[in-house]
Formats: C-alpha cells, sequence, structure tokens
C-alpha cells in the first residue's frame, strides 16, 4: 500500500519569504500526485495536480511543485508568501492500480506572519 | 449546487447512538468517496463508489460503519453504535469520473461524548 509523509508539521513565515514544503511517497508504480489547500473553516480545495509530462506544475495562486521521480517526491513552492496563504496543505498521491483513492499525507499547518 | 454538500455540519452523539451522514454530490459525478479525518491528521479512506456499485469499502474501520447511494446521486454514511474514537471530521468528495479531480465537501464534524 502506498503512504505519503510529510515532514513539517508546522511552518511559520514572514510575508515575502519563499515557502517550501516536503511531501514524500512510497509507491514504486505509476502515481497521480496531487496538493490541497484547506483555508480556516473551508473545505479542502485543489491547488494542482501531476498526472503525467512535465514534471513541473503550476497551480493557482503562484504555487508551483516539482515531481522527482527518482526521490519519491512532490514538494510545493512559492517564491514569496502572503498572508492569505495562511491555511492547512495536504499532500496526496493515487496510485493507479489502487482505483480512485486518494492516500493524504498528515498535513503541514503555514502560519504566515503580516 | 455548485459544489458538494454534506449534512449535517455538526453533530454531537451520545456513545451508542446511531447517527447518519449525508452527502450531496457535484450533479453528473460518478464518483463518491468518503473520507474520515481525526484531529491533526490527514484524510483517511474509507469507502468509494462509482454511481450506485460500492467498489471498494475497504477503508471502513469496522463493521459498524455502513454507507450507500442507492440511485447513484446523494450518499448516506451510517455509524451504529458510535464510540468515542468515531470522533472525527467526515469528509465526502466526487469526481465527474475515474481518475480526475476530486471535489470535496466541507465535511460533518462528528463529537461522541
Amino acid at each position: 500500500a502506498q503512504s505519503v509523509s510529510q515532514h513539517n508539521h508546522h511552518v511559520i513565515l514572514s510575508e515575502a519569504a519563499s515557502l517550501e514544503l516536503g511531501c514524500n511517497y512510497s509507491y514504486g508504480g505509476t502515481v497521480n500526485l496531487f496538493w490541497y489547500v484547506q483555508y480556516p473553516g473551508q473545505h479542502l480545495q485543489l491547488l494542482l495536480k501531476y498526472f503525467s509530462g512535465d514534471p513541473l506544475v503550476k497551480g493557482i495562486k503562484g504555487f508551483e511543485a516539482e515531481f522527482i521521480k527518482s526521490k519519491f517526491s512532490f514538494n510545493l513552492r512559492k517564491p514569496s508568501v502572503q498572508w492569505s496563504d495562511t491555511a492547512e496543505y495536504f499532500c496526496a498521491v493515487n496510485a493507479n492500480n489502487a482505483g480512485n483513492m486518494l492516500t493524504f499525507g498528515g498535513g503541514t499547518r503555514l502560519m504566515v506572519k503580516p | 449546487g455548485a459544489g458538494v454538500s454534506q449534512s449535517p455540519r455538526y453533530k454531537v452523539a451520545k456513545r451508542g447512538q446511531d447517527v447518519a451522514l449525508r452527502c450531496d454530490p457535484i450533479s453528473g459525478h460518478v464518483s463518491l468517496f468518503w473520507y474520515q479525518q481525526a484531529l491533526g491528521q490527514g484524510p483517511e479512506f474509507l469507502t468509494y463508489f462509482q454511481n450506485e456499485a460500492q467498489l471498494d469499502k475497504s477503508g471502513l474501520p469496522s463493521d459498524r460503519f455502513f454507507a450507500e447511494r442507492p440511485e447513484g446521486s446523494v450518499s448516506t454514511l451510517k455509524i451504529q453504535r458510535t464510540q468515542q474514537e468515531d470522533s472525527a471530521v467526515y469528509l465526502c468528495a466526487s469526481c465527474i469520473r475515474s481518475n480526475t479531480e476530486a471535489f470535496f465537501g466541507q465535511g460533518t464534524r462528528l463529537t461522541v461524548v
């Protein structure tokens, strides 16, 4: 079975700082990869996804992520965070032979200080 | 509606009580999922429907948990004889078809006292 690890549980940054959130997964086959964001009091929303093709994917609100197959990683980045990026971020994996279920990491809670 | 709707938003149940949680997926979405999210953790898969067929229920933690989607649209997750460890947020998600973006509802926060 696949698993997903997010190494940073809590991150505190000042506005304009750069962000990188780590995500590693364990599965040897073909995967689809996702980052979801949950703003306070709101539902999970898709930030970006990787199915195939260019391993550098761009999502909404200036976020991007890079799939590095050799490292089983899909780290999320943003060059300059804003106070409004304060939220919880979840990495998720869908392995092609595991039906359609998503396996989520434990989440990273990001706080951006104004 | 435009998104996935779940009701109730909050539910407090006494231990031993049965509860039913409802999910209205986005109209036309074939796939429907239930996830359980404990405090401070990521969502964990419970079960998956494609139309009315329950194709995967491997994540249901015990036989007290039961889900149905009889007409291929609205789904209900039922928990019998609730226990304190059932306290969590229950999330529903739907996809237009397999291997596409999942849209999540706001969840039902269940507290068992």
